[in-house]
């Protein structure tokens, strides 16, 4: 089952505009992860933020946490062509072993 | 270094066949998770190794699953009775092992597509 859901499912922007997607989750978690997937390639981890921060930054990325909201934000800055992709975010839920993602944002930038 | 290598990247089986696919995590990485991702889903949680032992394997979906990791490294997912709905790719990832109690960042291999016909 999927713990996340992205919110918007598709997003489409001109390169140089900023991109924001949303992650509501269910649960109680020790970290939230972000990863990108480019079409038909494997996960490329983003971003790690545990329970505790409320905010982190990584070059052109932005995570924002709300454990009360249970909901992440993920900003991407000045968009290059390169970001398009599916980007998912990813929960440790602290009830047990597993690991969730979420459904995927699918983020076009137009050149 | 290497990544997370997958063998083999197409499987193409005949229902009710059984298959085995394999992965290599990058070497020291004590954690290793097997997915399941359909067409436009996320990647579905089926079970966690740390070293030699499933932490957690309730994520397979029924007993015709099972995954080994014999010597805490190269590990096998096993689909006995294939059916249809199996067709999906299945990812590897591991990471070098809980960190403080919690997950770190995982390293994906790039999938193994399964086909059922």
């Amino acid at each position: 089952s999927q713990q996340g859901e992205e919110d918007p499912q598709a997003l489409s922007i001109q390169e140089g505009e900023n991109a924001t997607m949303n992650c509501s989750y269910k649960t109680s978690i020790n970290n939230l992860q972000w990863y990108r997937q480019n079409s038909g390639r494997g996960l490329v981890h983003l971003i790690l933020i545990r329970s505790n921060e409320r905010e982190k930054h990584s070059g052109r990325l932005r995570v924002t946490l709300d454990t009360s909201k249970k909901s992440s934000s993920l900003l991407i800055t000045a968009s290059r062509a390169a970001d398009t992709a599916s980007y998912f975010c990813a929960t440790d839920p602290n009830t047990g072993n597993q690991f969730y993602f979420g459904t995927g944002t699918s983020l076009t930038v137009i050149p | 270094g290497a990544g997370v290598s997958q063998t083999p990247s197409n499987k193409v089986t005949e229902k009710g066949k059984y298959v085995e696919l394999r992965c290599d995590p990058i070497s020291g990485h004590t954690a290793l998770y097997w997915y399941r991702q359909s067409l436009g889903q996320g990647p579905e949680f089926l079970i966690y190794f740390q070293g030699t032992g499933a932490a957690d394997d309730s994520g397979l979906p029924n007993d015709r699953f099972f995954a080994v990791r014999p010597e805490g490294s190269v590990s096998t997912l096993k689909i006995q009775r294939t059916e249809r709905g199996d067709s999906a790719v299945y990812l590897c990832a591991s990471s070098p092992g809980l960190a403080g109690g919690y997950f770190d960042e995982q390293f994906f291999g790039p999938g193994t597509r399964l086909t059922v016909l």
